[in-house]
């Protein structure tokens, strides 16, 4: 199986600032076929179901506003969150669906000061 | 638009059964394969059990394979999970989602339900 491994657990920031949240896999998730990796980026709010953000490493899902940004290759992964507002308060999960079974991140609770 | 409806959770004992079921509409149910997500409370995401549109391929997290089944029924445009000796662990949010395909690539998961609460105690 894919291990995830998310860091931090959990961070404050002010409004404004940039987060970066990291994702490690056990596993290369990129595609030897099509040159992608198969990882998903994901936000859930306090009492609402997870919401994509960012698929295939790198590409935002439609609406998701240019502040999120997601990065990285192979087994490295990273999601950017410039001027962070208070609306982005949530915890962030990273997910690979490179193989089954799929696997999440254990997640990153983001405060704001 | 996209909607996903679970329902069928509940209290129930240790040991026992329970079948949860995920109504589907606003698409074409029988063009996506599906899956059942779980968040026990204060933890994160666990991905349960994954089936095709068609029932071809079925996959199960080894926490769950040999007591639950995924199924479905695109007639109904319903996903079932068919839960059995039931342990406290297994208390969680259930969430249906649909595997989502751009352009032929798994992109993930672009849609989940509400959920349905399991919680499993004597």
């Amino acid at each position: 199986d894919i291990v995830m491994t998310q860091s931090p657990s959990s961070l404050a920031v002010s409004a404004g600032e940039t987060v970066t949240i990291n994702c490690k896999s056990s596993q290369s998730l990129l595609s030897s076929g099509n040159q992608k990796n198969y990882l998903a980026w994901y936000q859930q709010k306090p009492g609402q179901s997870p919401k994509l953000l960012i698929y295939l490493a790198s590409t935002r899902e439609s609406g998701v506003p240019d502040r999120f940004i997601g990065s990285g290759s192979g087994t490295d992964f990273t999601l950017t969150i410039s001027s962070v507002q208070a609306e982005d308060l949530a915890d962030y999960y990273c997910q690979q669906h490179y193989s089954y079974p799929l696997t999440f991140g254990s997640g990153t609770k983001l405060e704001i000061k | 638009e996209v909607q996903l409806v679970e329902s069928g959770g509940g209290l129930v004992q240790p040991g026992r059964s329970l079948k949860l079921s995920c109504v589907a509409s606003g698409f074409t149910f029988s063009n996506y394969g599906m899956n059942w997500i779980r968040q026990a409370p204060g933890k994160g995401l666990e991905w349960v059990a994954y089936i095709s549109s068609g029932s071809s391929y079925i996959y199960y997290a080894e926490t769950v394979k040999g007591r639950f089944t995924i199924s479905r029924d695109n007639a109904k445009n319903t996903l079932y999970l068919q839960m059995t000796s039931l342990r406290s662990e297994d208390t969680a949010l259930y969430y249906c989602a649909r595997r989502d395909v751009y352009y032929g690539l798994s992109v993930g998961f672009a849609y989940w339900g509400q959920g349905t609460l399991v919680t499993v105690s004597s």
